[in-house]
C-alpha cells in the first residue's frame, strides 16, 4: 500500500519568500506529525494533529510557521518570510490512531533558503 | 526537559560483528521508546517500539532493551551486514524526542 508522501522533495527559496510543504499521510491514519531535521541532528518535533485538530504546536519555532490539516487527511506546513536558519529537512509522519504508536515517516522535503 | 543522548556518534565495524548502540535519557517517566533507522536522503523507518511496561523487543537480528530506572536503552544488532549501514535514532515518548543518532558503517 502507499506510504506517507511529501512534496516537493526539494525546495530552494530566497530569503523572505513564503513556502508551503505538503504531506499526504497513509489513508485512514488519524495522527499526523511534523518534524524539522537539521543536518547531522535528530528530528525535532514541530506539531501534531489528531484528525483536523492541532493538539500540540509547542515545537513551532516562531509565528512564521503555520500548519493545517483542514479535512483531517492532507496537511500543509507553511513558512512565511523564510530565513536561512529555516534550511532543514522537514519530515512528516502518521500513525493509525494516536501518538505513542509506531509512526510511519515520509521521505521529507529538503528546504534550502538562500 | 527530556535530554536524549546517543553514543557513539559514529561506529564502523567489519561484516559479521555483533554490536550495541546506546541511547540514554534523563527523565525516566517515559511513555515508550522507539528505534528507527534512516538511510541517506530518506525518511525514518521504525525498527522496534518498546512500551514503558516492557523491557525488550526483538525483530529478526535486532533486539532492543529498555531500563527506565537507569535511563538507558540499547539496540543490539547480531551478525551485522553491509545493508545495516545507516543512521540509527532512538525517540522517546508521545512527543517523540529524538537523539542525534549513531551513524553505523558495516564494511564488507
Amino acid at each position: 500500500g502507499a506510504g506517507v508522501s511529501q512534496s516537493p522533495r526539494y525546495k530552494v527559496a530566497k530569503r523572505g519568500q513564503d513556502v508551503a510543504l505538503r504531506c499526504d499521510p497513509i489513508s485512514g491514519h488519524v495522527s499526523l506529525f511534523w518534524y524539522q531535521q537539521a543536518l547531522g541532528q535528530g528530528p525535532e518535533f514541530l506539531t501534531y494533529f489528531q484528525n483536523e485538530a492541532q493538539l500540540d504546536k509547542s515545537g513551532l519555532p516562531s509565528d512564521r510557521f503555520f500548519a493545517e490539516r483542514p479535512e483531517g487527511s492532507v496537511s500543509t506546513l507553511k513558512i512565511q518570510r523564510t530565513q536561512q536558519e529555516d534550511s532543514a529537512v522537514y519530515l512528516c509522519a502518521s500513525s493509525q490512531y494516536r501518538g505513542g504508536e509506531t509512526q510511519y515517516f515520509g521521505p521529507g522535503t529538503r528546504l534550502l533558503v538562500l | 526537559k527530556q535530554e536524549v543522548t546517543q553514543i557513539p556518534a559514529a561506529l564502523s565495524v567489519p561484516e559479521g560483528e555483533n554490536l550495541v548502540l546506546n541511547c540514554s535519557f534523563t527523565d525516566s517517566a517515559i511513555y515508550n521508546l522507539q528505534w528507527f533507522r534512516q538511510d541517506p536522503g530518506k525518511g525514518l523507518t521504525s525498527l522496534l517500539l518498546i512500551q514503558s511496561s516492557q523491557r525488550e523487543q526483538t525483530s529478526g537480528r535486532l533486539n532492543a532493551s529498555l531500563d527506565k530506572s537507569s535511563g538507558r536503552s540499547t539496540l543490539y544488532i547480531a551478525a551485522s551486514q553491509p545493508g545495516d549501514s545507516a543512521t540509527y535514532l532512538c525517540a522517546l515518548g508521545n512527543d517523540m524526542r529524538f537523539g542525534a543518532g549513531t551513524r553505523l558503517t558495516v564494511k564488507p
